[in-house]
């Protein structure tokens, strides 16, 4: 059984929506991240939280510990957002992380 | 604003040669980690490094593979002979309960 489940799994946009990306764990955590994954590969860390709510810019990120669910918005969607978004948690402090299987966004003009 | 570097970028080599992966982590940090993703497929860990020994490793980490920090600032993943299967990213990635990553080497085995 995955301990993490993202959806949905594909999302395409027009330039401008706003967009809810979900993260669904199964098991208790110390903090979550959101990820950000170009073509190019390399994994920007966009949030790393353990409760409520933060926000940078045109992206938020919530928590419900409770509920074991996290999500991702982005407000005012750009082309350059087009990317793969990845849920991913630690269970406890330095311990390894573990990846959800990601959502790929793509923005259209 | 520091951060996690990694050499090379692109690594090809033939099946069954030997390759080294380097990472330099943000100065402070004394938590490494190796975490690989084939094309197509999630992240998955590899291994944990602290305090000059392994903590953690996934089934994935067999015998061919090594970690070692040799001069206190690089950490290195060693594959030996290696395997088209082998072929992936790999992410070094340092801290702790934040983990910060590194921009990945791309390695092929041909």
């Amino acid at each position: 059984k995955n301990e993490v489940e993202q959806s949905p799994q594909n999302l395409t946009a027009q330039e401008g929506e706003f967009i809810t990306i979900n993260c669904s764990y199964s098991v208790g955590i110390s903090a979550l991240h959101w990820l950000q994954q170009h073509p190019g590969g390399g994994i920007v860390s966009l949030f790393m939280l353990s409760s409520g709510k933060k926000k940078h810019g045109r992206l938020i990120a919530t928590i419900n510990i409770q509920e074991k669910h996290s999500s991702l918005h982005i407000t005012a969607s750009h082309p350059r957002d087009s990317a793969v978004y990845i849920c991913a948690f630690l269970k406890t402090s330095y311990d390894k992380v573990i990846f959800g299987p990601g959502t790929s966004l793509s923005v259209i003009p | 604003e520091p951060e996690v570097t990694q050499t090379p970028s692109h690594q090809v080599t033939q099946m069954g040669q030997e390759v080294i992966l380097r990472c330099v982590p943000i100065s402070n940090h004394l938590y490494f980690y190796w975490y690989r993703q084939i094309l197509g497929q999630k992240v998955e860990f590899l291994v944990s490094f602290y305090n000059n020994e392994i903590s953690e490793k996934s089934e994935i980490f067999d015998d061919q593979f090594s970690v070692e920090r040799p001069d206190g600032s690089n950490f290195t993943l060693k594959i030996r002979s290696t395997k088209l299967e082998d072929s992936a990213m790999y992410f070094c990635a340092t801290g702790g309960n934040e983990q910060f990553f590194g921009p990945g080497t791309r390695l092929t085995v041909l």
